[in-house]
């Protein structure tokens, strides 16, 4: 069954630098997302992308985050400056459709953990 | 999206049938009803959904009340790798793109 890849699995990083969580969507997907989730915790949605555009985005998603489609295959989410709170698992989705009935297909993960 | 209740958590034996409620007593017309899982260490997993009608897969049976104010996930045969948080969320085929997760209900299988 075709899967969701995510890059790096572990990432470790010092409080104020950049970090970019890479992601590679199931091939025929057009629809993307990502999520974390802080230990213990629910998991929490970040944005949502579609045709090249961000289609919704939560509270979280300030303005230290950014993503981005850079090729027909990448889908990176980008913090500028990284804070001791951002620590969570990173998880990158992805889906055929929309419309309810759409199945989300998820990546195992990107552990980010900030010094 | 509309909310769902679960409960914390729910313990069964290995082989046994398990039986996850789900109350959605606000849900509308235009939602349908979805289930994930998360096993330990991963990512949310698709399980199943349905509008109006039970739903059966390979992985579990989804039973929808008839005035689907509540759904029931049932996996027939639960096994050690079943363990997992299963997730109840509504989606509004008219609504955000985005699901939402609630806590869950964390499934412990007992050998």
């Amino acid at each position: 069954e075709p899967e969701v890849t995510q890059t790096p699995s572990h990432q470790v990083t010092q409080m104020g630098q950049e970090v970019i969580l890479r992601c590679v969507p199931i091939s025929n997907h057009l629809y993307f997302y990502w999520y974390r989730q802080i230990l213990g915790q629910k998991v929490e949605f970040l944005v949502s992308f579609y045709n090249n555009e961000i289609s919704e985005k939560s509270e979280i998603f300030d303005d230290q985050f950014s993503v981005e489609r850079p090729d027909g295959s990448n889908f990176t989410l980008k913090i500028r400056s990284t804070k001791l709170e951002d620590s969570a698992m990173y998880f990158c989705a992805s889906s055929d459709q929309t419309g309810g009935r759409e199945k989300l297909f998820f990546g195992s993960g990107t552990q980010l953990s900030v010094l | 999206d509309a909310k769902t209740t679960q409960p914390n958590s729910m313990e069964s034996n290995e082989e046994e049938p398990v039986h996850l409620p789900c109350n959605h007593s606000t849900i509308s017309g235009t939602d349908y009803i979805h289930w994930y899982r998360q096993l330990p260490s991963q990512g949310p997993e698709y399980v199943i959904h349905g509008l109006t009608s039970n739903v059966n897969n390979r992985m579990a049976s989804l039973a929808i009340a008839e005035d689907r104010k509540s759904s029931t996930l049932i996996l027939h045969r639960a096994t050690l790798r079943d363990a997992a948080v299963y997730y109840c969320i509504l989606r509004d085929y008219q609504g955000a793109q985005k699901l939402v997760f609630g806590q869950g209900t964390r499934l412990t299988i007992n050998p």
